[in-house]
């Protein structure tokens, strides 16, 4: 059974580029949420999003930023025109629902360079 | 609004000794979700423990133990007998349902084991 997939695992762009980052979540879990991780701090809540609907974006940058998580196929986090304040590591974490105490599980992350 | 603290930004240990941790965290909410994840150099999200509100008792996990002063409002890692492999950063972070069950995390305490 694997576990959440994120790919690519690094990715390097130049400012003004775009960014596509994609999660796979676990088997039979419905629930993404979108994190991003600075250097030297920990992580920040961007977006939550189940199938084909985004629940809360809160955390997400008003400009450039995106995410979907269609009905078939993986979430993707877009960046347009990225600049180097964007350069983090971003981890997509999924779970089979909301409810109890039901865990968070990971992904690897994708390590975002922005040249 | 939530705030999880971390005061301790290193550490360092001795193999075989144990380590605490800590975790303070501000919410008025009555039931939440408190969480210690690790992540070593390679850099992805590791799930150690958990402990609910409601529970009664202190979350333990192997070498893992989680020390849970409700009224305090503080979660603090133990790590027993630490070894090599527990050098890492550690990160305390909560959820609420009235949050959509997002995780809010610290800043991290980055251990250092010596041999």
């Amino acid at each position: 059974n694997a576990g959440v997939m994120q790919n690519p695992r690094h990715l390097v762009r130049r400012r003004g580029q775009e960014a596509r980052l994609r999660c796979s979540p676990m088997k039979g879990h419905s629930h993404v949420y979108w994190y991003r991780q600075l250097p030297e701090e920990g992580l920040k809540f961007m977006v939550y999003l189940q199938k084909e609907n985004i629940i809360d974006e809160s955390g997400m940058p008003k400009e450039r930023f995106s995410a979907e998580f269609p009905k078939e196929g993986p979430s993707i986090l877009r960046i347009q025109q990225v600049v180097r304040g964007d350069s983090a590591a971003y981890f997509c974490a999924s779970s089979s629902r909301t409810s109890g105490d039901n865990e968070q599980f990971f992904g690897p992350g994708t390590r975002l360079t922005v040249l | 609004a939530q705030k999880i603290t971390q005061t301790q930004p290193g550490m360092f240990v001795q193999e075989k000794e144990a380590v605490t941790l800590d975790c303070t965290y501000d919410t008025s909410d009555q039931s939440y979700g408190l969480f210690w994840y690790k992540q070593p150099s390679s850099g992805e999200m590791i799930f150690l423990i958990y402990q609910g509100s409601y529970d009664e008792q202190n979350a333990t996990e192997g070498r893992y133990s989680l020390n849970f002063q409700k009224a305090r409002k503080s979660a603090n890692l133990v790590i027993s007998a630490s070894q090599l492999g527990d050098s890492a950063m550690y990160f305390c972070a909560m959820r609420r349902p009235s949050n959509d069950y997002k995780l809010s995390f610290g800043a991290g305490t980055t251990v250092t084991v010596r041999a």
